[in-house]
């Protein structure tokens, strides 16, 4: 079957770096997503990888290993606006999305 | 960038009233719309994908006459929870793709949400 983990929730502390880290099962594979989710609100894009490698976005990063089934988003620098849940999603063959249950990110002063 | 505007935010309605819920893609068209419910503290759980002119796939489980879906154009879909009851109080969000993919693509984007509480 099909299948997405990523931790439950995590703490930081503001200025901190943070990694979170996201396995994957799917039948065929067409990437890697990652979303922030603020409570009450919509998903927001993140970042997307297909090829193994570390994507730097600026504060956030993406990296992904295919042979691994394993990819993970880095936060640096962490403010506290970053106090949300991060949505990991693997794309399988039919470029259907496949959901983790989200990672909710708790950021301390 | 890409914007799905997604109308209400929130509604609440009576048990046993229909609500429609709708998806509007603002500058590009989507040949595809995704309808996702969020239960609390939960997940995304994909109800159903509708492709403009046609009729829409659910997933396993949803109830294909509860939850109607149009995707009249490439720019408006809708989504109509009918004779709804309070277990069907949740976060109803809509994405949308332009049906293209590849390195670089930014994402299905996601419309803002629309909170439903049946009392």
């Amino acid at each position: 079957g099909q299948n997405i983990d990523q931790p439950t929730e995590m703490t930081a502390t503001e200025g901190a770096i943070v990694q979170i880290n996201c396995t994957y099962q799917t039948s065929g594979f067409n990437g890697l997503f990652w979303y922030q989710q603020h409570a009450g609100e919509a998903p927001t894009f993140l970042s997307y990888n297909v090829l193994d490698g570390l994507e730097e976005k600026g504060r956030f990063s993406s990296f992904l290993s295919r042979s691994k089934g394993y990819s993970y988003l880095l936060l640096k620098e962490l403010q506290m606006k970053d106090s949300a849940s991060y949505l990991c999603a693997a794309m399988d063959s039919n470029y259907q999305l496949i959901w983790g249950a989200g990672t909710k990110l708790i950021i301390k002063p | 960038g890409a914007v799905v505007s997604q109308h209400p935010s929130w509604v609440i309605c009576k048990s046993g009233t229909s609500v429609k819920i709708e998806c509007r893609s603002l500058d590009f068209q989507a040949t595809t719309m995704f309808w996702y419910r969020q239960f609390p503290k939960q997940s995304l759980m994909l109800m159903a994908t509708s492709n403009e002119g046609s009729k829409a796939t659910y997933e396993q489980g949803v109830e294909k006459d509860k939850f109607l879906i149009n995707h009249a154009s490439l720019t408006l879909s809708t989504l109509t929870v009918t004779s709804a009851h309070p277990e069907d109080s949740s976060f109803y969000i809509c994405s949308a793709s332009e049906g293209t993919f590849s390195i670089g693509h930014y994402g299905y984007t996601f419309g803002s949400g629309t909170r439903l509480t049946v009392v």
